[in-house]
């Protein structure tokens, strides 16, 4: 149980396009989802968070305007990497929660690489 | 002070050894912790969730916490090569508005 998939698993794209990622929660009903990044070697740093059916709250230097988050339902929360530059490659992980539970569970995430 | 201490290792062990990995963390408001184990290019996966102060023992896994010096451990015994990969420790509650504050991951090797 707990299966979080993501799509796609990776993802090249020219320099000004826009990438969406899915987070889908396969077997429960996430009531939040977390989307995070990671560097090489680096540890995870949170991005958003988003309830189902409200806006996402961003994370302090993270621009909303280019990582567009949409929560519509309780299985799916989307990442849309608006206008993309090199700089924006990296693996983004999203992680879901189900109601009254502390434990996040990751999906597989997601390699950017942008040209 | 960064709120949660990792060691980044990396660390290695030859097969068949006990392998401590520690995390620190200075707010005591924190009231539940977790273990995950990251493999290269995959997404976390949950190992361990405990919230309160002693051990809890999973097969190989012992994870461990003492609220009062603020420090959490997870024992990996007779380690195997393919518990290689990099662990995560996460922690949160009150002051953390439901998120999980992460450690940098310690890297694990484990030589056959």
């Amino acid at each position: 149980g707990a299966v979080v998939s993501q799509h796609p698993s990776r993802v090249i794209c020219k320099s000004g396009t826009s990438v969406k990622i899915e987070c889908r929660s396969l077997d429960f009903q996430a009531t939040t989802m977390f989307w995070y990044r990671q560097f090489p070697k680096q540890s995870l740093m949170l991005m958003a968070t988003s309830n189902e059916g409200s806006k996402a709250t961003y994370e302090q230097g993270v621009e909303k305007d280019k990582f567009l988050i949409n929560h519509a339902s309780l299985t799916l929360s989307t990442l849309t990497v608006t206008s993309a530059h090199p700089e924006d490659s990296s693996f983004y992980i999203c992680s879901a929660r189900m109601w009254g539970i502390n434990e996040q569970f990751f999906g597989p995430g997601t390699r950017l690489t942008v040209l | 002070q960064k709120e949660v201490e990792q060691d980044p290792g990396p660390l290695s062990v030859p097969e068949g050894a006990i392998v401590s990995l520690n995390c620190t963390y200075s707010n005591s408001a924190f009231q539940y912790f977790m273990w995950y184990r990251q493999y290269s290019r995959k997404g976390p996966e949950l190992l361990m969730y405990t919230y309160s102060s002693g051990n809890k023992e999973d097969g190989r896994f012992t994870a461990q916490v003492d609220k009062s010096s603020k420090y959490i451990s997870l024992f990996i015994r007779d380690s195997q090569p393919s518990d290689s990969a990099t662990y995560l420790c996460a922690m949160g509650g009150r002051g953390s508005q439901g998120n999980l504050i992460f450690g940098k991951g310690t890297k694990l090797s484990v030589k056959p």
